[in-house]
Protein backbone atom coordinates (compact mmCIF):
# COMPACT_ATOMS: atom_id res chain seq x y z
CA UNK A 1 0.00 0.00 0.00
CA UNK A 2 0.97 3.57 -0.28
CA UNK A 3 2.39 5.65 2.21
CA UNK A 4 2.61 8.83 0.84
CA UNK A 5 -0.04 10.39 -1.97
CA UNK A 6 1.20 13.36 -4.04
CA UNK A 7 -0.54 16.27 -5.33
CA UNK A 8 -1.30 16.78 -8.05
CA UNK A 9 -0.31 13.64 -10.40
CA UNK A 10 0.83 16.10 -13.32
CA UNK A 11 2.01 19.34 -13.54
CA UNK A 12 2.78 21.46 -16.72
CA UNK A 13 4.44 25.27 -16.42
CA UNK A 14 6.73 26.97 -18.38
CA UNK A 15 11.13 27.19 -17.50
CA UNK A 16 11.58 29.92 -15.17
CA UNK A 17 7.94 29.32 -13.41
CA UNK A 18 8.20 27.70 -9.69
CA UNK A 19 6.81 24.35 -9.54
CA UNK A 20 5.32 23.03 -5.85
CA UNK A 21 4.18 19.58 -5.05
CA UNK A 22 2.66 17.85 -2.26
CA UNK A 23 2.80 15.22 -0.21
CA UNK A 24 0.46 13.66 2.54
CA UNK A 25 1.14 10.73 4.33
CA UNK A 26 -0.35 8.77 6.80
CA UNK A 27 1.68 7.36 9.94
CA UNK A 28 4.25 8.46 11.86
CA UNK A 29 7.92 9.48 10.24
CA UNK A 30 11.13 9.77 11.39
CA UNK A 31 11.94 11.42 8.00
CA UNK A 32 10.66 12.30 4.66
CA UNK A 33 12.56 11.87 1.34
CA UNK A 34 12.32 13.41 -1.76
CA UNK A 35 13.01 11.25 -5.05
CA UNK A 36 13.35 12.66 -8.65
CA UNK A 37 13.12 9.84 -11.86
CA UNK A 38 13.72 10.96 -15.41
CA UNK A 39 11.59 8.99 -17.47
CA UNK A 40 11.87 5.24 -17.48
CA UNK A 41 15.01 5.28 -15.37
CA UNK A 42 16.40 5.18 -12.07
CA UNK A 43 15.40 7.28 -8.73
CA UNK A 44 17.98 10.01 -7.77
CA UNK A 45 18.07 11.25 -3.95
CA UNK A 46 17.49 14.48 -3.52
CA UNK A 47 16.87 15.95 -0.04
CA UNK A 48 15.58 14.21 3.51
CA UNK A 49 13.89 16.16 6.09
CA UNK A 50 13.46 14.85 9.26
CA UNK A 51 10.61 15.28 11.70
CA UNK A 52 12.40 17.63 13.74
CA UNK A 53 12.63 19.94 10.99
CA UNK A 54 10.08 22.10 9.34
CA UNK A 55 12.12 23.55 5.92
CA UNK A 56 15.14 22.27 3.99
CA UNK A 57 16.59 24.06 1.47
CA UNK A 58 19.79 22.46 -1.21
CA UNK A 59 20.28 24.66 -4.18
CA UNK A 60 17.12 25.54 -6.01
CA UNK A 61 15.21 23.04 -3.56
CA UNK A 62 13.12 23.69 -0.86
CA UNK A 63 11.27 21.74 1.54
CA UNK A 64 8.66 21.69 4.14
CA UNK A 65 7.47 19.68 6.47
CA UNK A 66 4.21 19.69 9.20
CA UNK A 67 4.01 16.96 11.05
CA UNK A 68 0.54 17.95 12.71
CA UNK A 69 -1.13 17.80 9.34
CA UNK A 70 1.34 14.77 8.19
CA UNK A 71 2.01 16.61 4.74
CA UNK A 72 5.56 17.62 3.26
CA UNK A 73 6.25 19.96 0.02
CA UNK A 74 8.53 20.55 -2.44
CA UNK A 75 8.99 23.70 -4.22
CA UNK A 76 11.72 23.97 -7.23
CA UNK A 77 12.31 27.53 -7.88
CA UNK A 78 13.36 29.00 -11.39
CA UNK A 79 12.48 26.10 -13.24
CA UNK A 80 14.20 24.35 -15.92
CA UNK A 81 13.73 22.10 -19.19
CA UNK A 82 15.88 19.77 -17.14
CA UNK A 83 14.05 19.75 -14.25
CA UNK A 84 10.97 17.58 -15.74
CA UNK A 85 10.77 14.24 -13.96
CA UNK A 86 8.71 11.64 -12.15
CA UNK A 87 9.04 13.56 -8.45
CA UNK A 88 8.24 10.88 -5.37
CA UNK A 89 8.00 11.40 -1.80
CA UNK A 90 9.26 8.43 0.30
CA UNK A 91 9.41 7.75 4.18
CA UNK A 92 10.63 4.89 5.97
CA UNK A 93 9.04 2.28 7.56
CA UNK A 94 9.68 1.86 10.96
CA UNK A 95 8.81 -2.12 10.81
CA UNK A 96 10.44 -3.30 8.02
CA UNK A 97 13.57 -1.88 6.44
CA UNK A 98 11.99 -0.37 2.78
CA UNK A 99 11.24 3.14 1.77
CA UNK A 100 6.68 3.54 1.65
CA UNK A 101 6.95 5.48 -1.81
CA UNK A 102 3.86 7.68 -2.96
CA UNK A 103 2.58 7.46 -6.77
CA UNK A 104 4.63 10.63 -7.70
CA UNK A 105 4.34 13.64 -9.54
CA UNK A 106 5.01 14.43 -13.19
CA UNK A 107 6.32 17.21 -13.54
CA UNK A 108 6.74 19.00 -17.24
CA UNK A 109 8.73 22.08 -17.78
CA UNK A 110 7.65 23.76 -20.98
CA UNK A 111 10.77 25.86 -23.06
CA UNK B 1 26.03 8.08 -11.29
CA UNK B 2 24.78 6.54 -7.69
CA UNK B 3 27.33 3.01 -8.30
CA UNK B 4 24.96 0.81 -8.44
CA UNK B 5 24.27 -1.53 -11.67
CA UNK B 6 21.58 -3.61 -13.23
CA UNK B 7 21.38 -5.79 -15.89
CA UNK B 8 19.82 -6.33 -17.73
CA UNK B 9 18.59 -3.24 -18.91
CA UNK B 10 15.51 -4.60 -20.87
CA UNK B 11 14.32 -8.03 -21.28
CA UNK B 12 11.12 -9.81 -23.13
CA UNK B 13 9.92 -12.94 -21.26
CA UNK B 14 7.02 -15.42 -21.88
CA UNK B 15 4.09 -16.00 -19.53
CA UNK B 16 5.61 -18.95 -17.08
CA UNK B 17 8.67 -18.12 -17.25
CA UNK B 18 11.40 -17.63 -15.34
CA UNK B 19 13.86 -14.43 -15.09
CA UNK B 20 16.91 -13.38 -13.05
CA UNK B 21 17.85 -9.72 -12.76
CA UNK B 22 21.44 -8.94 -11.31
CA UNK B 23 22.72 -6.06 -9.37
CA UNK B 24 26.02 -4.98 -8.24
CA UNK B 25 25.88 -2.28 -5.29
CA UNK B 26 28.20 0.56 -4.78
CA UNK B 27 31.41 -0.30 -3.39
CA UNK B 28 31.18 -1.37 0.06
CA UNK B 29 27.05 -1.10 1.21
CA UNK B 30 26.16 -3.95 2.84
CA UNK B 31 22.51 -4.06 2.28
CA UNK B 32 20.27 -4.18 -1.04
CA UNK B 33 16.96 -3.72 -1.58
CA UNK B 34 14.65 -4.56 -4.27
CA UNK B 35 11.82 -2.91 -5.54
CA UNK B 36 8.76 -3.14 -8.62
CA UNK B 37 7.36 -0.12 -10.39
CA UNK B 38 4.69 -0.46 -12.46
CA UNK B 39 3.91 2.03 -15.17
CA UNK B 40 2.37 4.97 -13.91
CA UNK B 41 3.02 3.76 -10.08
CA UNK B 42 5.70 4.58 -7.16
CA UNK B 43 7.53 1.35 -6.52
CA UNK B 44 6.32 -1.06 -4.57
CA UNK B 45 9.11 -2.73 -1.62
CA UNK B 46 9.73 -6.44 -2.82
CA UNK B 47 12.65 -7.78 -0.21
CA UNK B 48 16.06 -6.63 1.03
CA UNK B 49 19.24 -8.31 1.88
CA UNK B 50 21.56 -7.18 4.66
CA UNK B 51 24.77 -9.30 4.81
CA UNK B 52 23.42 -12.41 2.53
CA UNK B 53 20.29 -12.71 4.90
CA UNK B 54 16.98 -11.48 4.20
CA UNK B 55 16.09 -9.05 6.48
CA UNK B 56 12.21 -7.62 5.05
CA UNK B 57 9.99 -8.89 2.61
CA UNK B 58 7.18 -6.58 0.91
CA UNK B 59 3.59 -8.31 -0.24
CA UNK B 60 4.79 -10.64 -2.73
CA UNK B 61 4.42 -14.22 -3.36
CA UNK B 62 6.75 -16.58 -2.59
CA UNK B 63 7.39 -17.14 -6.52
CA UNK B 64 9.70 -13.83 -6.12
CA UNK B 65 12.70 -14.61 -4.62
CA UNK B 66 16.17 -13.20 -4.09
CA UNK B 67 20.21 -14.27 -3.29
CA UNK B 68 23.10 -11.84 -1.74
CA UNK B 69 26.31 -12.86 -2.67
CA UNK B 70 29.66 -12.66 -0.27
CA UNK B 71 30.44 -9.32 -2.34
CA UNK B 72 27.19 -8.15 -1.52
CA UNK B 73 25.94 -8.35 -5.38
CA UNK B 74 22.75 -9.67 -5.71
CA UNK B 75 19.96 -11.45 -7.60
CA UNK B 76 16.10 -11.19 -8.04
CA UNK B 77 14.41 -14.35 -9.47
CA UNK B 78 10.95 -14.53 -10.45
CA UNK B 79 9.43 -17.64 -11.11
CA UNK B 80 6.36 -18.73 -13.30
CA UNK B 81 5.93 -14.71 -14.57
CA UNK B 82 2.85 -13.53 -15.16
CA UNK B 83 1.46 -10.71 -17.33
CA UNK B 84 1.20 -8.53 -14.22
CA UNK B 85 4.86 -8.87 -13.74
CA UNK B 86 5.67 -6.91 -16.32
CA UNK B 87 7.91 -3.62 -14.69
CA UNK B 88 10.68 -1.96 -13.64
CA UNK B 89 12.73 -3.78 -10.88
CA UNK B 90 14.75 -1.56 -9.28
CA UNK B 91 17.93 -2.64 -7.29
CA UNK B 92 18.97 -0.01 -4.56
CA UNK B 93 21.77 -0.37 -1.76
CA UNK B 94 22.93 1.27 1.15
CA UNK B 95 25.43 0.62 4.09
CA UNK B 96 23.09 -0.83 6.24
CA UNK B 97 21.41 1.03 8.98
CA UNK B 98 17.56 1.74 9.03
CA UNK B 99 16.21 3.64 6.28
CA UNK B 100 13.21 4.88 8.96
CA UNK B 101 16.77 6.23 10.67
CA UNK B 102 17.21 8.35 7.87
CA UNK B 103 20.04 6.26 5.78
CA UNK B 104 20.75 7.02 2.28
CA UNK B 105 19.94 4.35 -0.08
CA UNK B 106 20.83 4.98 -3.79
CA UNK B 107 19.31 3.93 -6.92
CA UNK B 108 20.04 1.87 -10.20
CA UNK B 109 18.96 2.70 -13.15
CA UNK B 110 16.48 -0.18 -13.56
CA UNK B 111 15.60 -3.49 -15.82
CA UNK B 112 12.62 -3.05 -17.56
CA UNK B 113 10.85 -6.28 -17.68
CA UNK B 114 8.42 -7.04 -20.09
CA UNK B 115 5.90 -10.58 -19.66
CA UNK B 116 4.11 -11.31 -22.73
Amino acid sequence: SQQGEEDPQALSIQEGENATMNCSYKTSINNLQWYRQNSGRGLVHLILIRSNEREKHSGRLRVTLDTSKKSSSLLITASRAADTASYFCATGDQGAQKLVFGQGTRLTINP
Amino acid sequence: ETGVTQSPTHLIKTRGQQVTLRCSSQSGHNTVSWYQQALGQGPQFIFQYYREEENGRGNFPPRFSGLQFPNYSSELNVNALELDDSALYLCASSLGGSVYSGNTIYFGEGSWLTVV
